[in-house]
């Protein structure tokens, strides 16, 4: 099972939107709207934020939104913060014999 | 408060063995699916195997299959996985989650322990 393709990096200005890809196959993100983000600081455990493609769990902040379109799942950081910056992988779940299948991950970078 | 805390990591030689264990506090663990995920230094997350909430069925990833074995002790709120014939590429903070919603069925990974570190070299 290869890994969902996510773009290496990505940087915004405070206050700017940016959108992180994450593309699969039919037999993951465009089989099945299972696609769930999360967030890693350096050195600290990963954070869900986004499940089910768009729904946001309680506390994560609305500047957070998922999408997915065929076998491209997308996740926006609208008003981009300084706190924003940190690791960010897609993941999703597969029919192939490995259950979940995660993204190569992106690094998010405020200038 | 829901926690997650892993232990058992460590140095261990090629071929060795070690049992990783993951206590679970502020939620109703028999209820819930769990998993492993591995992220190697400076790489990306894998995620390794999953358990079903009452353990009767088991999931891993090909890197792993017959070598780990995932368990769990309901009455103990614990989630085990039992590595052998470890190899160095197997080093790698091991991390436990949760699995609320659908569990093994697509359920999100939340919450994550903090993770435990496994070396694996000579």
């Amino acid at each position: 099972q290869s890994a969902l393709t996510q773009p290496a990096s990505v940087s915004g200005s405070p206050g700017q939107s940016i959108t992180i890809s994450c593309t699969g196959t039919s037999s993951d993100v465009g089989g099945y709207n299972y696609v769930s983000w999360y967030q890693q600081y350096p050195g600290k455990a990963p954070k869900l934020m986004i499940y089910d493609v768009s729904n946001r769990p309680s506390g994560v902040s609305n500047r957070f939104s998922g999408s997915k379109s065929g076998n491209t799942a997308s996740l926006t950081i609208s008003g981009l913060q300084a706190e924003d910056e940190a690791d960010y992988y897609c993941s999703s779940y597969t029919s192939s014999s490995s259950l979940y299948v995660f993204g190569t991950g992106t690094k998010v970078t405020v200038l | 408060e829901v926690q997650l805390l892993e232990s058992g990591g460590g140095l261990v030689q090629p071929g060795g063995s070690l049992r990783l264990s993951c206590a679970a506090s502020g939620f109703t663990f028999s209820t819930y699916a769990m998993t492993w995920v591995r992220q190697a230094p400076g790489k990306g997350l894998e995620w390794v195997s999953a358990i079903r909430s009452g353990g009767d069925r088991m999931y891993y990833a090909d890197s792993v299959k017959g070598r780990f074995t995932i368990s769990r002790d309901n009455p103990k709120n614990t989630l085990y996985v039992q590595m052998n014939s470890l190899r160095a590429e197997d080093t790698a903070v091991y991390y436990c989650a949760r699995v609320p919603g659908r569990g093994t069925k697509g359920g999100w990974l939340d919450p994550w322990g903090q993770g435990t570190l496994v070396t694996v070299s000579s």
